[in-house]
């Protein structure tokens, strides 16, 4: 069966640091891969998705960037954090063969940005 | 691109009592539609969803249905627990967007037993 992780699980880090993500899957292969950020009581932003390593769909334009080295692999960075970037982020995946895939969700990361 | 709105925003019911959430979609072309509970502080888990080809689907006290025509979706739950108590979002795929999700503003449900 297919599995994702994220980590870390949470992470405090002080404005105008670095930011590494990471965001594995196990099971599947070539998949679709989702990162998206939820605010404190706020819905899902989607901020990148990547269709195949290397090939990277930024949705909002910010201090973000996404990187996929390998096939199950998916990276958020910032060269420097903002106080807004704090919140939940949420890796997702899809099988990727066609349209109307199920979508799941990894575990999350809980970023505080002080 | 593909607009999904979520309505309401916080529904209150009491126990045993039946939850609605509605959703409306823009792109015609939608042709998948999940929905996913979301509790406190965890992962959205997908509770149910449905595809074009179908109008309505069950799943014990959970259902969902699908409005093509007027491009609305809903979910019911009846027979509501405090363990429904959660925040709902409903979502949207189109092939028109790629293999983009759209996802509703969400629904905070709380069951007051």
């Amino acid at each position: 069966s297919q599995t994702i992780h994220q980590w870390p699980a949470t992470l405090v880090q002080p404005v105008g640091s670095p930011l590494s993500l990471e965001c594995t899957v196990e099971g599947t292969s070539n998949p679709n891969l989702y990162w998206y950020r939820q605010a404190a009581g706020r819905g899902l932003q989607l901020l990148f998705y990547s269709v195949g390593i290397g090939q990277i769909s930024s949705e909002v334009p910010q201090n973000l960037s996404a990187s996929r080295p390998q096939d199950r692999q998916f990276i958020l960075s910032s060269k420097k954090l903002l106080l807004s970037d704090s919140g939940f982020y949420l890796c997702a995946w899809t099988g990727g063969r066609r349209f109307g895939e199920t979508q799941y969700f990894g575990p999350g990361t809980r970023l505080l940005v002080l | 691109g593909e607009n999904v709105e979520q309505h309401p925003s916080t529904l209150s019911v009491q126990e045993g009592d039946s939850a609605v959430i509605k959703c409306t979609y823009s792109d015609s072309a939608s042709n998948y539609f999940p929905w996913y509970k979301q509790e406190l502080g965890k992962r959205p888990q997908l509770i149910i969803d449905i595809r074009s080809n179908v109008g309505e689907k069950k799943d014990q006290r959970i259902a969902v249905t699908l409005n093509k025509t007027a491009k609305h979706f809903s979910l019911h739950i009846t027979e509501t627990q405090p363990e429904d108590s959660a925040v709902y979002f409903c979502a949207a795929s189109s092939p028109n967007t790629g293999n983009q999700f759209y996802f509703g503003t969400g629904t905070s449900l709380t069951v007051i037993p």
